[in-house]
């Protein structure tokens, strides 16, 4: 299995507040990605990287930001979070001519 | 714009039949790739297949089968004697290529599987 660890695993946060999520990856990958699994619309992309700070938005990037100071670690933060961010997040690494593995996924809840 | 399509949300068939799941896709790249991956219960993404567009081959792995049919833009997944463990969300996905080189993959919205005895 490929090295993707994801914290923590579940979050209770209230609306209005900040979270940060973390993605860790001992693989040595230059891609990093962010999704949401919502019900009926299967996983969307937020923001990936392919590159120590280099990064780009993907189609439900509003209201996510990311930041990549090492290789390793992706991390996506919620400024000030929502109840529709309430979500199921998946880190993934890969991509280009690698195959796409998912880490095991972030239960975010926002009350 | 890409799209992917899997037009049943749930199927539930008794142990030992052989079940398709069904994938249509729509993208104007020429060169892309195609994904399938299962959900179990527990949660986690287990990457199942990655179909580069160039390779029309159908595959076989174990008890399970994909077809490939670029002219309808269909990639088909097929598993034959179907088994409880097989029970899960199942995802096919389209990637298209983004800046750096990465792929960013479009799901489709997944078909539930249910395996009864």
């Amino acid at each position: 299995d490929a090295g993707i660890t994801q914290s923590p695993r579940h979050k209770v946060t209230e609306t209005g507040t900040p979270v940060t999520l973390r993605c860790h990856q001992t693989e040595n990958h230059r891609y990093m990605y962010w999704y949401r699994q919502d019900p009926g619309h299967g996983l969307r992309l937020i923001h990936y990287s392919y590159g120590v700070k280099d990064t780009d938005k993907g189609e439900v990037s509003d209201g996510y930001s990311v930041s990549r100071s090492k290789t390793e670690d992706f991390l996506l933060t919620l400024e000030s979070a929502t109840s529709s961010q309430t979500s199921v997040y998946f880190c993934a690494i890969g991509g280009g001519r690698e195959k796409l593995f998912f880490g095991s996924g972030t239960q975010l809840s926002v009350l | 714009a890409q799209k992917v399509t899997q037009a049943q949300t749930e199927i539930s068939v008794v142990e030992k039949e052989d079940v398709t799941l069904d994938c249509v896709y729509e993208t104007r790249d020429t060169t892309y790739y195609l994904f399938w991956y299962k959900q179990p219960p527990s949660g986690e993404l287990v990457f199942l297949i990655r179909r580069n567009s160039f390779d029309e081959q159908n595959e076989i792995s174990g008890r399970y089968s994909w077809n490939f049919q670029k002219s309808t833009s269909s990639f088909n997944f097929t598993i034959t004697a179907s088994q409880v463990v097989d029970s899960a969300v199942y995802f096919c996905a389209l990637s298209q290529w983004v800046t750096g080189g990465g792929n960013k993959l479009t799901f489709g919205t997944g078909t539930q599987l249910k395996v009864e005895l």
